[in-house]
Protein backbone atom coordinates (compact mmCIF):
# COMPACT_ATOMS: atom_id res chain seq x y z
CA UNK A 1 0.00 0.00 0.00
CA UNK A 2 0.77 3.56 -0.76
CA UNK A 3 1.39 5.38 2.60
CA UNK A 4 0.65 8.83 2.54
CA UNK A 5 1.58 11.01 5.34
CA UNK A 6 0.98 15.11 6.06
CA UNK A 7 2.42 17.89 8.37
CA UNK A 8 1.79 19.67 10.26
CA UNK A 9 -0.80 17.15 12.25
CA UNK A 10 -2.46 20.40 13.70
CA UNK A 11 -1.82 24.01 13.49
CA UNK A 12 -3.70 27.40 14.63
CA UNK A 13 -3.51 30.34 12.40
CA UNK A 14 -5.37 33.72 12.24
CA UNK A 15 -8.12 34.91 9.42
CA UNK A 16 -6.05 36.21 6.84
CA UNK A 17 -2.76 34.17 7.09
CA UNK A 18 -1.43 32.15 4.61
CA UNK A 19 -1.35 28.52 5.81
CA UNK A 20 0.69 25.35 3.85
CA UNK A 21 -0.28 21.81 4.83
CA UNK A 22 2.01 19.54 3.02
CA UNK A 23 1.31 15.89 2.00
CA UNK A 24 4.04 12.83 1.08
CA UNK A 25 3.44 9.74 -0.56
CA UNK A 26 5.61 7.06 0.06
CA UNK A 27 6.33 6.49 -3.61
CA UNK A 28 5.85 8.44 -6.56
CA UNK A 29 1.90 8.75 -7.35
CA UNK A 30 2.56 11.51 -10.51
CA UNK A 31 -0.27 13.91 -10.44
CA UNK A 32 -2.65 11.56 -8.63
CA UNK A 33 -3.37 13.70 -5.59
CA UNK A 34 -6.28 14.67 -4.07
CA UNK A 35 -7.17 17.46 -0.66
CA UNK A 36 -10.41 17.19 0.99
CA UNK A 37 -12.03 19.60 3.16
CA UNK A 38 -13.79 18.29 5.93
CA UNK A 39 -15.75 19.77 9.39
CA UNK A 40 -16.93 18.13 12.55
CA UNK A 41 -19.52 16.02 11.77
CA UNK A 42 -19.67 16.34 8.23
CA UNK A 43 -18.35 14.25 5.15
CA UNK A 44 -15.37 15.50 3.44
CA UNK A 45 -15.39 17.57 0.37
CA UNK A 46 -13.44 17.92 -2.99
CA UNK A 47 -11.10 21.37 -2.93
CA UNK A 48 -8.22 19.58 -5.62
CA UNK A 49 -7.44 17.20 -7.57
CA UNK A 50 -4.45 15.96 -9.66
CA UNK A 51 -2.79 17.58 -7.49
CA UNK A 52 -3.54 21.23 -8.61
CA UNK A 53 -6.93 21.48 -10.42
CA UNK A 54 -9.35 23.75 -8.44
CA UNK A 55 -13.00 22.31 -8.08
CA UNK A 56 -15.80 24.45 -10.14
CA UNK A 57 -16.75 26.56 -7.47
CA UNK A 58 -14.25 26.33 -4.68
CA UNK A 59 -12.41 29.74 -3.79
CA UNK A 60 -9.37 30.52 -5.55
CA UNK A 61 -7.42 31.06 -2.28
CA UNK A 62 -6.92 27.48 -2.02
CA UNK A 63 -4.43 26.20 -4.60
CA UNK A 64 -2.61 22.87 -4.68
CA UNK A 65 1.06 22.17 -6.20
CA UNK A 66 2.90 19.17 -6.13
CA UNK A 67 4.26 16.01 -8.10
CA UNK A 68 5.85 12.28 -7.30
CA UNK A 69 6.42 12.49 -3.69
CA UNK A 70 5.71 16.05 -2.42
CA UNK A 71 2.78 18.16 -2.75
CA UNK A 72 1.14 20.85 -0.94
CA UNK A 73 -1.68 22.76 -0.01
CA UNK A 74 -1.86 26.43 0.26
CA UNK A 75 -4.34 28.77 1.74
CA UNK A 76 -3.60 32.45 0.92
CA UNK A 77 -5.75 33.93 2.95
CA UNK A 78 -7.75 32.22 5.70
CA UNK A 79 -11.41 32.76 6.32
CA UNK A 80 -13.54 31.83 9.02
CA UNK A 81 -15.28 29.10 7.14
CA UNK A 82 -11.86 27.75 6.61
CA UNK A 83 -11.04 26.38 9.60
CA UNK A 84 -11.35 22.08 9.39
CA UNK A 85 -9.53 18.84 8.51
CA UNK A 86 -8.02 18.75 5.62
CA UNK A 87 -7.33 15.58 3.98
CA UNK A 88 -4.83 14.26 1.24
CA UNK A 89 -5.96 11.03 -0.45
CA UNK A 90 -3.88 9.77 -3.61
CA UNK A 91 -5.77 8.20 -6.48
CA UNK A 92 -2.25 6.69 -8.13
CA UNK A 93 -3.60 3.29 -7.22
CA UNK A 94 -5.82 0.43 -4.86
CA UNK A 95 -6.00 0.44 -1.67
CA UNK A 96 -6.92 4.29 -1.66
CA UNK A 97 -5.30 6.00 1.12
CA UNK A 98 -5.46 8.87 2.64
CA UNK A 99 -3.06 10.62 4.66
CA UNK A 100 -4.16 11.31 8.81
CA UNK A 101 -5.32 14.80 8.08
CA UNK A 102 -4.38 18.05 9.65
CA UNK A 103 -6.51 20.23 11.64
CA UNK A 104 -6.37 24.02 11.15
CA UNK A 105 -7.90 25.96 14.06
CA UNK A 106 -8.40 29.02 15.36
CA UNK A 107 -5.34 30.74 17.04
CA UNK B 1 -25.12 16.15 -9.19
CA UNK B 2 -26.26 12.67 -7.36
CA UNK B 3 -27.10 12.56 -4.20
CA UNK B 4 -26.60 9.80 -1.62
CA UNK B 5 -28.16 8.34 1.34
CA UNK B 6 -26.65 5.62 4.01
CA UNK B 7 -28.71 3.16 6.16
CA UNK B 8 -29.10 0.71 8.09
CA UNK B 9 -28.22 -0.45 11.76
CA UNK B 10 -26.32 1.84 14.07
CA UNK B 11 -25.78 -0.71 16.72
CA UNK B 12 -23.92 -4.53 15.61
CA UNK B 13 -22.83 -7.45 17.68
CA UNK B 14 -19.86 -8.64 18.11
CA UNK B 15 -19.01 -11.04 15.24
CA UNK B 16 -22.08 -10.80 13.42
CA UNK B 17 -22.60 -8.87 10.05
CA UNK B 18 -22.53 -5.23 9.47
CA UNK B 19 -24.85 -4.46 6.71
CA UNK B 20 -25.47 -0.68 5.16
CA UNK B 21 -27.49 0.09 1.93
CA UNK B 22 -26.54 3.59 -0.29
CA UNK B 23 -29.63 5.09 -2.03
CA UNK B 24 -28.76 7.31 -4.84
CA UNK B 25 -31.23 9.76 -6.43
CA UNK B 26 -30.65 12.74 -8.59
CA UNK B 27 -29.34 9.96 -11.41
CA UNK B 28 -29.04 6.54 -12.15
CA UNK B 29 -26.18 3.88 -10.59
CA UNK B 30 -26.02 2.88 -13.95
CA UNK B 31 -23.25 5.06 -15.11
CA UNK B 32 -20.16 4.98 -17.09
CA UNK B 33 -19.23 8.04 -15.14
CA UNK B 34 -19.10 6.74 -11.55
CA UNK B 35 -17.86 3.74 -9.49
CA UNK B 36 -19.55 3.59 -6.09
CA UNK B 37 -17.37 3.57 -3.12
CA UNK B 38 -17.47 2.85 0.90
CA UNK B 39 -15.31 4.70 2.86
CA UNK B 40 -15.42 4.94 7.09
CA UNK B 41 -13.92 7.13 9.57
CA UNK B 42 -12.98 5.64 13.05
CA UNK B 43 -13.93 8.80 15.67
CA UNK B 44 -11.14 11.35 15.56
CA UNK B 45 -8.96 9.32 13.19
CA UNK B 46 -8.33 9.07 9.01
CA UNK B 47 -10.42 7.56 6.19
CA UNK B 48 -10.29 4.48 5.38
CA UNK B 49 -11.15 3.30 1.90
CA UNK B 50 -13.19 -0.31 1.99
CA UNK B 51 -13.90 -1.05 -1.92
CA UNK B 52 -15.82 -0.39 -4.95
CA UNK B 53 -18.33 -1.41 -7.44
CA UNK B 54 -19.40 -0.59 -10.59
CA UNK B 55 -23.05 -0.44 -12.19
CA UNK B 56 -21.90 -3.86 -13.70
CA UNK B 57 -21.10 -5.43 -10.42
CA UNK B 58 -17.38 -5.10 -10.83
CA UNK B 59 -15.90 -5.07 -7.37
CA UNK B 60 -12.37 -3.83 -6.13
CA UNK B 61 -11.63 -4.31 -2.20
CA UNK B 62 -9.37 -2.83 0.19
CA UNK B 63 -7.19 -6.33 1.01
CA UNK B 64 -7.75 -5.05 4.58
CA UNK B 65 -11.30 -6.18 4.67
CA UNK B 66 -11.21 -8.95 1.44
CA UNK B 67 -11.86 -12.03 3.92
CA UNK B 68 -14.93 -10.75 5.23
CA UNK B 69 -15.94 -8.16 2.92
CA UNK B 70 -18.72 -8.15 0.08
CA UNK B 71 -19.69 -5.13 -2.06
CA UNK B 72 -23.12 -5.11 -4.41
CA UNK B 73 -25.43 -2.96 -6.71
CA UNK B 74 -29.22 -3.46 -7.15
CA UNK B 75 -29.58 -1.59 -9.82
CA UNK B 76 -33.48 -2.35 -9.58
CA UNK B 77 -33.66 -0.15 -6.78
CA UNK B 78 -30.35 2.36 -7.36
CA UNK B 79 -28.64 0.95 -4.58
CA UNK B 80 -25.65 -0.59 -3.61
CA UNK B 81 -24.87 -2.16 -0.11
CA UNK B 82 -22.23 -2.95 1.81
CA UNK B 83 -21.63 -6.61 4.00
CA UNK B 84 -18.68 -7.06 6.57
CA UNK B 85 -18.59 -9.48 8.53
CA UNK B 86 -17.58 -11.24 11.73
CA UNK B 87 -17.19 -7.56 13.14
CA UNK B 88 -15.19 -6.03 16.26
CA UNK B 89 -15.06 -3.22 17.80
CA UNK B 90 -12.21 -2.06 15.31
CA UNK B 91 -15.34 -1.58 13.12
CA UNK B 92 -17.01 1.14 15.22
CA UNK B 93 -16.94 4.26 12.83
CA UNK B 94 -19.00 6.22 11.00
CA UNK B 95 -19.08 4.86 6.79
CA UNK B 96 -19.51 6.82 3.93
CA UNK B 97 -20.67 5.64 0.53
CA UNK B 98 -19.59 7.86 -2.22
CA UNK B 99 -19.83 8.57 -5.83
CA UNK B 100 -15.92 7.93 -7.21
CA UNK B 101 -15.36 9.83 -10.56
CA UNK B 102 -13.42 7.40 -12.85
CA UNK B 103 -12.19 9.35 -15.57
CA UNK B 104 -11.21 12.51 -13.06
CA UNK B 105 -10.29 9.76 -10.11
CA UNK B 106 -11.72 11.77 -7.07
CA UNK B 107 -15.19 11.36 -5.01
CA UNK B 108 -17.57 13.96 -6.52
CA UNK B 109 -20.18 12.92 -3.97
CA UNK B 110 -20.31 11.59 -0.69
CA UNK B 111 -23.48 10.53 1.35
CA UNK B 112 -23.87 11.69 4.99
CA UNK B 113 -22.29 9.29 6.64
CA UNK B 114 -23.77 6.92 9.42
CA UNK B 115 -22.14 5.80 12.89
CA UNK B 116 -21.80 2.13 13.00
CA UNK B 117 -21.20 0.95 16.72
CA UNK B 118 -19.82 -2.55 16.90
CA UNK B 119 -20.47 -3.37 20.78
CA UNK B 120 -22.73 -5.88 22.84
Amino acid sequence: DIQMTQSPSSLSASVGDRVTITCRASQSISSYLNWYQQKPGKAPMLLIHAASSLRSGVPSRFSGSGSGTDFTLTISSLQPEDFATYHCQQSYTTPLTFGPGTKVDIK
Amino acid sequence: QVQLQESGPGLVKPSQTLSLTCTVSGGSIISSVYYWLWFRQPAGKGLEWIGRVSSSGSTNYNPSFTSRLAISVDTSKNQFSLNLNSVTAADTAVYYCSAWNIVARFVDCWGHGTLVTVSS
